[in-house]
């Protein structure tokens, strides 16, 4: 299981972090989506760290033991959205969502 | 540039089947997996299963197992999910998504999603 809180609140301009823990994440890779209400989600953060080149550099990602990290940096009002944390089991074969976190920003 | 569009909305009875498809362009259509996700009203995402195009068995997480199948039409290019004996628990949206053919996949592109709704 991957567990996030179900909710995180900043102001505008603030730093967000998001966890997800899980026995799973030392041994594979943790990836982020964002969705926001009516769209599909979007891959923000794959391999734990890395961007895809059309995501702002406010969003990172990193890990340390069994709990991943997501981080938006100056966060704005665009950014309210729900996430999600995913990763897979330790055979890599099944997919594994986290419950997901809803950003809401003040 | 990935681009996958998926089937319209579905009404269904419970007990009846639904098949939805996803069509994909913009890459070589083996490249891939294709993976689908469902997300309940109001809930979070769900994986349901994968396929290979390019040959192998599909994977289905347990919870799934048996009362799905994911299929392919390559010379088309078309992923299918099909779902069997509907409840009203399979009221969802389900997105077809493309991921990396390796082990501890993600999701690198979505589709638009397919609304399924059953009710009697």
């Amino acid at each position: 299981d991957l567990i996030q809180p179900p909710s995180v609140s900043v102001s505008p301009g603030q730093t967000a972090r998001i966890p997800c823990s899980g026995d799973v994440l030392p041994k594979q890779h943790t990836y982020w989506y964002q969705q926001k209400p009516g769209q599909a989600p979007l891959l923000v953060i794959y391999k734990d760290r890395e961007r895809p080149s059309e995501i702002p550099e406010r969003f990172s990602g990193s890990k340390s033991g069994t709990t991943a990290l997501m981080t938006i940096s100056g966060v704005q009002a665009e950014d309210e959205a729900d996430y999600y944390c995913q990763s897979a089991d330790s055979s890599g074969t099944y997919i594994l969502f986290g419950g997901g976190t809803n950003l809401t920003v003040l | 540039q990935v681009h996958l569009v998926q089937s319209g909305a579905e009404v269904k009875k419970p007990g009846a089947s639904v098949k939805v498809s996803c069509k994909a362009s913009g890459y070589t259509f083996t490249d891939k997996y294709i993976h689908w996700v469902r997300q309940a009203p109001g809930q979070g995402l769900e994986w349901v299963g994968r396929i290979n195009p390019s040959g192998g068995v599909p994977i289905y997480p347990q919870s799934f197992r048996g009362r799905v199948t994911v299929t392919t039409d390559t010379s088309i290019a078309i992923a299918y999910l099909e779902i069997y004996s509907l409840t009203l628990g399979d009221t969802a949206l389900y997105f077809c998504a493309s991921g990396p053919p390796t082990a501890s996949s993600f999701f690198d592109s979505w589709g638009q999603g397919t609304l399924v709704t059953v009710s009697s």
